[in-house]
């Protein structure tokens, strides 16, 4: 079976530039997690969805950053306009949910650089 | 409010010694999930195994070892004679029912070192 799948997997752009990260979630996976890891902050939650509807964005930083996610294999993440400070790693993650909460299975990541 | 603590930033260790990763956790909720994650070198994260707050029982899988004790709320996970291969950086991770078991939190992680 394929895993989450996200892309690009590197992204280099200017300060100013509107970014668009890609994900897949695994088939029959009906939660998606947005992530983003730094050196500074580690591991950060910016939001999750299920099925399809946005639950949490109380981890989205600024109001530069937005998430859709318009059907169930697909999800972006967008950052308008981009900042230096928005370089890092953006995981993507998926699981089933339900009455047993599932471990999350993880994308590649993107690593973005904003100059 | 749930947190997660992993005091050892970083271990080194020399092949076949048996080394031992801590993580304490933080919650007001009576039914929890605890998770141990690993992320080698290429990235990615790996799911390693998850863990009901009413499962106290520890868990051997190969030379990987959990032991779960909710009286010092600490989920240790123990490598049993390391190899290079196991070199990465692990992190342990809480989520609360009351969430939905959506919302995630990562300790800092634990960067593991095997040298040959």
């Amino acid at each position: 079976d394929a895993g989450v799948i996200q892309s690009p997997r590197h992204e280099v752009t200017e300060m100013g530039q509107e970014v668009t990260l890609r994900c897949k979630p695994i088939s029959g996976h009906n939660s998606l997690f947005w992530y983003r890891q730094t050196m500074m902050r580690g591991l950060e939650l910016l939001i999750y969805f299920n099925n399809n509807v946005p639950i949490d964005d109380s981890g989205m930083p600024e109001d530069r950053f937005s998430a859709k996610m318009p059907n169930a294999s697909f999800s972006t993440l967008k950052i308008q306009p981009s900042e230096p400070r928005d370089s890092a790693v953006y995981f993507c993650a998926s699981s089933r949910s339900g009455g047993v909460l599932r471990e999350q299975y993880f994308g590649p990541g993107t690593r973005l650089t904003v100059t | 409010a749930q947190k997660v603590t992993q005091a050892q930033t970083e271990i080194s260790v020399v092949e076949k010694e048996d080394v031992t990763l801590d993580c304490v956790y933080e919650t007001r909720d009576t039914t929890y999930y605890l998770f141990w994650y690993k992320q080698p070198p290429s990235g990615e994260l790996v799911f390693l195994i998850r863990r009901n707050s009413f499962d106290e029982q520890n868990e051997i899988s190969g030379r990987y070892s959990w032991n779960f004790q909710k009286s010092t709320s600490s989920f240790n996970f123990t490598i049993t004679a390391s190899q290079v291969v196991d070199s990465a950086v692990y992190f342990c991770a809480l989520s609360e029912a009351n969430t939905g078991g959506f919302k995630t939190i990562f300790g800092a992680g634990t960067r593991l070192f095997v040298k040959a």
